[in-house]
């Protein structure tokens, strides 16, 4: 079966560093992406690998270990704005290149 | 900028009814999903649709059907609506489904029905 896991909620403080782990089973693996999701919205894209290693983009880096099954989303400097919903999602190469999605972590930053 | 557009935000239905959630892109993917939003549950794919007038089975197709007769447009059909179809219902749309490409999701319609 198609599994994938991520902490339900994780609470920082402002200009923190906080890290969402995310490990995934899957059977056929094309990427894996991270979405954010503010209460009420859709979700947006945040990054993408495919490869293993550390892709950075700002504030946020985004780690994967295909051998592991394993990923993390790393939010620096944070600030109220980032409390949001984190979205861990793997995009398969089988069945019709479809994406899959874990239940999400609710990050809440306090001040 | 991609755009994809549901045509209702909310929408408040009685059991038995059949309702029709639309969803529309503008920017020629021919990938299109449904989703649905639950607490605790994330989101679970109901049926994607690579090309036009091509349809596939996500993991919860059960109680739901989908139409794509036009590229651009990908409809999300509940036959008779049930209280457990009530939920935030997600369209996305995706580039090239192999390649490096995100999920572009619409704002999404919160059903609920009574």
């Amino acid at each position: 079966g198609q599994n994938i896991d991520q902490p339900t909620e994780m609470t920082a403080t402002e200009g923190a560093i906080v890290q969402i782990n995310c490990t995934y089973q899957t059977s056929g693996f094309n990427g894996l992406f991270w979405y954010q999701q503010h209460a009420g919205e859709a979700p947006t894209f945040l990054s993408y690998n495919v490869l293993d290693g550390l892709e950075e983009k700002g504030r946020f880096s985004s780690f994967l270990s295909r051998s592991k099954g394993y990923s993390y989303l790393l939010l620096k400097e944070l600030q109220m704005k980032d409390s949001a919903s984190y979205l861990c999602a793997v995009s398969l190469n089988t069945g019709g290149f479809k994406t899959i999605f874990g239940a999400g972590t609710r990050l809440f930053v306090k001040a | 900028d991609v755009k994809v557009t549901q045509s209702s935000r909310y929408l408040v239905k009685r059991t038995g009814e059949k309702v029709f959630l639309e969803c529309v892109q503008d920017m020629d993917h021919e990938n299109m999903f449904w989703y649905r939003q639950d607490p605790g549950l994330g989101l679970r794919l109901i049926y994607f649709s690579y090309d036009v007038k091509m349809k596939e089975k996500g993991d919860i197709p059960e109680g739901y059907s989908v139409s794509r007769e036009k590229k651009e447009r990908f409809s999300l059909i509940l036959e008779s609506a049930s209280t457990n179809q009530t939920s935030m219902y997600l369209c996305a749309s995706k580039g090239e489904p192999g390649s490096y490409s995100p999920l572009h999701f619409g704002n999404g319609t919160r059903l609920t029905v009574t």
